[in-house]
């Protein structure tokens, strides 16, 4: 069965320093990993996917995220934080045979100026 | 339409009613997806569709829940016997599809709705 874990409910981080937002996953075979955002009140929105390639992904708005097959995880990162980046994110992961998109519990991220 | 789009976005019933909750998909996005996130929670997944047809029911949590997909467009998910438990924000999702091994392309991407946030009293 596919899972999504983030270990952390909320990161706080400075204005203008890197943030990382953390999730490991477990899944059969090859993985298809997302970042979903949600801002208040809004629906989520993509940001970013790894399907092969560059380990390395760039999404929107700055972010990246780097996927490590050995240590199954797929951390958001960027380098310098936003206070408008404040917001829930959700990673999430699909299996190459699985019709099911399962998502983490979510991450709150408050960037404080 | 642009996006996807739920309708009521806000419903407020009694214990025991029935409500229906209404998405509209992104047109020509064959899967679509129904997910529940009570408050401070993450995304519970309830159903998913491709096409009309439900491979993937696991997520209903009970038998008062049930959804339908028809012309391959609009889905209507219906609570039947409302408990306060079911209290949460009901999102849709849609998608280009996603089978095969292409997955390169925007196939995966999942379009979300607003929600319709649902207060059984």
């Amino acid at each position: 069965a596919q899972s999504v874990a983030q270990p952390e409910d909320q990161v706080n981080v400075a204005e203008g320093n890197p943030l990382t937002v953390k999730c490991t996953y477990s899944v059969s075979g090859n993985p298809y990993l997302f970042w979903y955002v949600q801002y208040p009140n809004r629906g989520l929105q993509f940001l970013l996917k790894y399907i092969t390639g560059d380990n390395l992904v760039k999404g929107s708005y700055g972010f990246e995220a780097e996927f490590n097959k050995s240590q199954t995880s797929f951390h958001l990162k960027k380098p310098s934080a936003l206070v408008s980046d404040s917001a829930l994110y959700f990673c999430a992961v699909r299996g190459l045979y699985g019709q099911n998109f399962v998502f983490g519990p979510g991450t709150r991220l408050s960037v404080l100026p | 339409g642009a996006g996807v789009s739920q309708s009521p976005s806000n419903k407020v019933t009694e214990k025991g009613k029935d409500v229906e909750l209404r998405c509209d998909p992104i047109s020509g996005h064959t899967a679509l997806y129904w997910y529940r996130q009570s408050l401070g929670q993450g995304l519970e997944f309830l159903i998913y569709f491709q096409g009309n047809s439900a491979p993937d029911k696991s997520g209903l949590p009970s038998d008062r829940f049930s959804a339908e997909r028809t012309g391959g467009s609009v889905s209507t998910l219906t609570i039947q016997r409302t408990q306060q438990e079911d209290s949460a924000v009901y999102l849709c999702a849609s998608s280009l599809g996603a089978t095969g091994f292409n997955f390169k392309g925007p196939k995966n991407i999942q379009y979300f709705g607003a929600g319709t946030r649902l207060s059984v009293l």
